[in-house]
């Protein structure tokens, strides 16, 4: 049973333009979620992260919603560069429990 | 401040043989978990350690086992091999446990069974 689902396996996005990726989740005790980004042959690097009390969180080009009810994250990067081209995960937990991340979602930005 | 430390990055061993793969934290961070990655799975998750104790367990077989030392250092082990066991295995450090900050990742220990 996926807990974390990231339901489009890659995305294409023009330069200069907004990414939106996708994340669902089934487990309601989960109350911490982050994204990482993971080039080929590197270890996943921390993006930005957002806890259950908050519905956005911003960080430079890059902005995560949390709508709680629908149980759905999205993170947002505006404007799209060529180097974000990455997979990108996401990962939720509650209560200490271990990171459970989401299979991924290859983002390609095309210049 | 150093990151993630994974060794060896590079690693091919045969079907049957055992692997010990290390990972040092972060300085400071405590808490060392280990995930699996294989194509189209994502990061599964192993376990974690936390001031030497095992906090957490995922659904692997008892093959897969590990442990932490004092300094934090953390070790896992696989033993009798299986080609499907060829994978990316990365090492996560937190502060903290798991769960309560971000756990930032080391370069990963890139296994090929054969």
């Amino acid at each position: 049973d996926q807990q974390v689902k990231q339901n489009s396996p890659s995305l294409s996005v023009q330069e200069g333009r907004i990414s939106i990726l996708n994340c669902d989740y089934t487990n309601s005790m989960f109350d911490y979620f982050l994204w990482y980004k993971k080039y080929p042959a590197e270890g996943p690097t921390f993006l930005i992260s957002i806890s259950s009390i908050k519905d956005k969180n911003e960080d430079g080009r890059f902005t995560v919603f949390l709508n709680k009810s629908a149980k759905h994250l999205s993170l947002h990067i505006v404007p799209s560069q060529p180097g974000d081209s990455a997979v990108y995960f996401c990962a939720a937990s509650g209560g200490n429990t271990p990171l459970v991340f989401g299979k991924g979602t290859r983002l390609s930005v095309i210049a | 401040k150093a990151g993630v430390t994974q060794t060896p990055r590079y690693l091919i061993k045969t079907r049957g043989q055992q692997v010990t793969l290390s990972c040092s934290p972060i300085s400071g961070h405590r808490s060392v978990s280990w995930y699996q990655q294989t194509p189209g799975q994502g990061l599964q998750f192993l376990f974690e350690y936390f001031s030497e104790t095992q906090r957490n367990k995922g659904n692997f077989p008892g093959r897969f086992s590990g442990r932490q030392f004092s300094n934090s250092r953390s070790e896992m082990n696989v033993s009798t091999l299986e080609l499907g066991d060829s994978a990316l295995y990365l090492c996560a450090s937190s502060l903290l446990v798991t769960g309560a900050t971000e756990a930032f990742f080391g370069q990963g220990t890139r296994l090929t069974v054969v």
